[in-house]
């Protein structure tokens, strides 16, 4: 069955630094999605991606954020100078076609700033 | 902005029994319903996918309703087991929400 691969599982940061999560969406799929989850807090919107822009982003992606499709199968998202509450799970999610068909998500990327 | 909630917060049931677990949402105007497993530090499986037009999916002891004149969504677990423990969550795709899920743990 088609997966949503995320890399790295785990990354570590020092606070200020940049980081970028990666994600391969499946092959066939038009939209992309990244959340997060703090730990132990609900699942958090942070902004869809489709036809190489932004559709739609949450109070939450602010400037701090940026998303990039650099090629036909990468989607990526960046924190510029990470801070210490932006450690969280970090969720890709894609469909095939929105909005009759739901969300795949990858299992995710574990961010953790000191 | 949609907004999803979900009741109860927590459930503890010991096996074998029959529960459901509820989500409501805002905004009727969506094309289908999405139920998800979360388990601890893990990522989100898909259950079950309703779509607008039918009310309801079932897959194994899973069975999902959908009203979307009411607004809400019921997720139905026969004969639990401990191995359904865990977070389940509910989302309408479009709008990207979740509800905060439901902390189901099954006892032996």
């Amino acid at each position: 069955e088609p997966e949503v691969t995320q890399t790295p599982s785990h990354q570590v940061t020092q606070m200020g630094q940049e980081v970028i999560l990666r994600c391969v969406p499946i092959s066939n799929h038009l939209y992309f999605y990244w959340y997060r989850q703090i730990l132990g807090q609900k699942v958090e919107f942070l902004v869809s991606f489709y036809n190489n822009e932004i559709s739609e982003k949450s109070e939450i992606f602010d400037d701090q954020f940026s998303v990039e499709r650099p090629d036909g199968s990468n989607f990526t998202l960046k924190i510029r100078s990470t801070k210490l509450e932006d450690s969280a799970m970090y969720f890709c999610a894609s469909s095939e076609s929105r909005p009759n068909y739901g969300y795949t998500f990858g299992s995710g990327t574990r961010l953790t700033v000191v | 902005k949609q907004e999803v909630t979900q009741i109860p917060a927590a459930l503890s049931v010991p096996e074998g029994e029959n529960l459901v677990l509820n989500c409501s949402f805002t905004d009727s105007a969506i094309y289908n319903l999405q139920w998800f497993r979360q388990d601890p530090g893990k990522g989100l499986t898909s259950l079950l996918l309703i779509q607008s037009s039918q009310r309801e999916q079932t897959s194994g002891r899973l069975n999902a309703s959908l009203d979307k004149s009411s607004g809400r969504s019921t997720l139905y677990i026969a004969a639990s087991q401990p191995g359904d423990s865990a977070t389940y969550l509910c989302a309408p795709p479009q709008g990207g929400r979740f509800g905060a899920g439901t902390r189901l743990t099954v006892k032996p």
